[in-house]
């Protein structure tokens, strides 16, 4: 069946540093794409999506890349900071079902 | 603060008990869903409700009942449940649930006695 999966379970970063955190999707047909960002003790969080008709979309801080031809999709977070550590989910959004990615743990060093 | 509240935060049952989840939105959301997620893993959906009715039940044991008395409300009710259920139950909407960002609650960490 179709899977979203993620290449590192742990990135540590340095503060200040930008972050990249990566998934690979084997459904070519996905058309919907989202990033989640999960705090310890919190539900996720929704953080940035994109459609199958963009190769690139930015928000404060977040920039998501989508790579059809290798089915990939990327998260950078600039300029890292404490607030940022969390696990990263990515998603792909299939009608009523978000198919989720293992999850990144994203650790700052000071 | 989450825009999707979820009660309670906490909940320990025994196996023979009978306690409720509950989950409230306010954003107008006509989809609304339940997540498990067990430690250091995703969400796993359970159910799903559009437009008040029943859209998806992802093969979830009975024990497990879902309910929604309207758009902005959603209930999980639970009787006799085994020790393998302790989890953290989520609850989250979206607009209409096609290609749409879900909203999630910070969830109830659920704990079988």
């Amino acid at each position: 069946g179709e899977s979203v999966g993620l290449h590192l379970p742990t990135l540590s970063v340095q503060e200040g540093d930008n972050s990249i955190i990566n998934c690979a999707y084997s459904n070519s047909a996905s058309d919907y794409f989202i990033w989640y960002k999960q705090e310890s003790g919190k539900g996720p969080q929704f953080i940035i999506d994109i459609r199958s008709n963009m190769d690139k979309r930015q928000g404060q801080r977040v920039t998501v890349l989508l790579n059809k031809t290798v089915k990939h999709l990327s998260l950078q977070i600039a300029a890292t900071q404490p607030g940022d550590s969390a696990v990263y989910f990515c998603a792909e959004n299939s009608n009523y079902q978000l198919i989720w990615g293992a999850g990144t743990k994203l650790i700052i060093k000071p | 603060d989450t825009e999707v509240t979820q009660t309670p935060k906490h909940l320990v049952m025994g196996m023979t008990n009978k306690k409720s989840l509950k989950c409230e939105q306010h954003m107008g959301h006509r989809a609304m869903y339940w997540y498990k997620q067990k430690a250091k893993k995703p969400p796993e959906l359970m159910f799903v409700y559009s437009y008040e009715k029943l859209s998806i039940n992802e093969s979830v044991p009975s024990r497990f009942s879902p309910e929604c008395p309207n758009s902005s409300l959603l209930n999980l009710h639970l009787h006799a449940l085994q020790p393998e259920d302790s989890a953290l139950y989520l609850c989250a909407s979206s607009q209409d649930g096609r290609n749409q960002p879900q909203h999630f609650g910070d969830g109830t960490r659920l704990s079988i006695l």
